[in-house]
């Protein structure tokens, strides 16, 4: 069976870090491009960053750029986010997604794991 | 970055009628080799979000053929033939094609 499972969420005061990570399973991870899209509650979905399959290219959105990094690790089937600095508008679920392609159409969603910055 | 717009922002349909949100985006989302990546995804309530669509009219495996994209451009939209109770949820449209990768702000469907 395909799987993300997201873990390392939390309660962090601002300022603060936190380490999220993903761990998948049921497919190739390796070929799989990999982002974490964001969303706050009621909100709508919001991209966040996104690492190329063999983790040489990575990509950020505006908001988190400076403060937030994504890396994986092939052998260990994981991918990872580090967030510092965090801000109150960054408490939201964070979702673990998997491309097949360069980050076009996220075939794969995780169930997410809350963040909240307070 | 790229807006895209969806239309309406809640659409109340009664079980067995068709559905149709429309989505446009700020500027073309043909790709440079040609493709148009823009996806539509599900999400129920309480669930994360899944895939129904991608590049414009491909249906994911295991989503019924009642729902169907279509369009090109600058302007697409999601067709429910006929909503059933398990529709139920917010629907988002998602372009591939520049970066950053936007979303639509959703489009909230519920049973009448």
């Amino acid at each position: 069976e395909v799987q993300l499972v997201e873990s390392g969420g939390g309660l962090v005061q601002p300022g603060g870090s936190l380490r999220l990570s993903c761990a998948a399973s049921g497919f190739i991870f390796s070929r799989y491009a990999m982002a974490w899209v964001r969303q706050a509650s009621g909100k709508g979905l919001e991209w966040v960053s996104g690492i190329s399959g063999s983790g040489g290219n990575t990509y950020y959105a505006d908001s988190v750029k400076g403060r937030f990094t994504i890396s994986r690790d092939n052998s260990k089937n994981t991918l990872y986010l580090q967030m510092n600095s965090l801000r109150a508008e960054d408490t939201a679920i964070y979702y673990c997604v998997g491309d097949y392609g360069d980050l076009e159409a996220f075939d794969i969603w995780g169930h997410g794991t809350v963040v909240t910055v307070s | 970055d790229v807006v895209m717009t969806q239309s309406p922002l809640s659409l109340p349909v009664t079980l067995g009628q068709p559905a149709s949100i429309s989505c446009r985006s700020s500027q073309s989302l043909v790709h440079s080799d040609g493709s148009t990546w823009l996806n539509w995804f599900q999400q129920r309530p309480g669930q994360s979000p899944r895939r129904l669509i991608y590049k414009v009219s491909n249906r994911d495996s295991g989503v019924p053929d009642r729902f169907s994209g279509s369009g090109s451009g600058t302007d697409f939209t999601l067709k429910i033939s006929r909503v059933e109770a398990e529709d139920v949820g917010v629907y988002y449209c998602m372009q591939g094609t520049h970066w950053p990768l936007t979303f639509g702000g959703g489009t909230r469907v519920d049973i009448k």
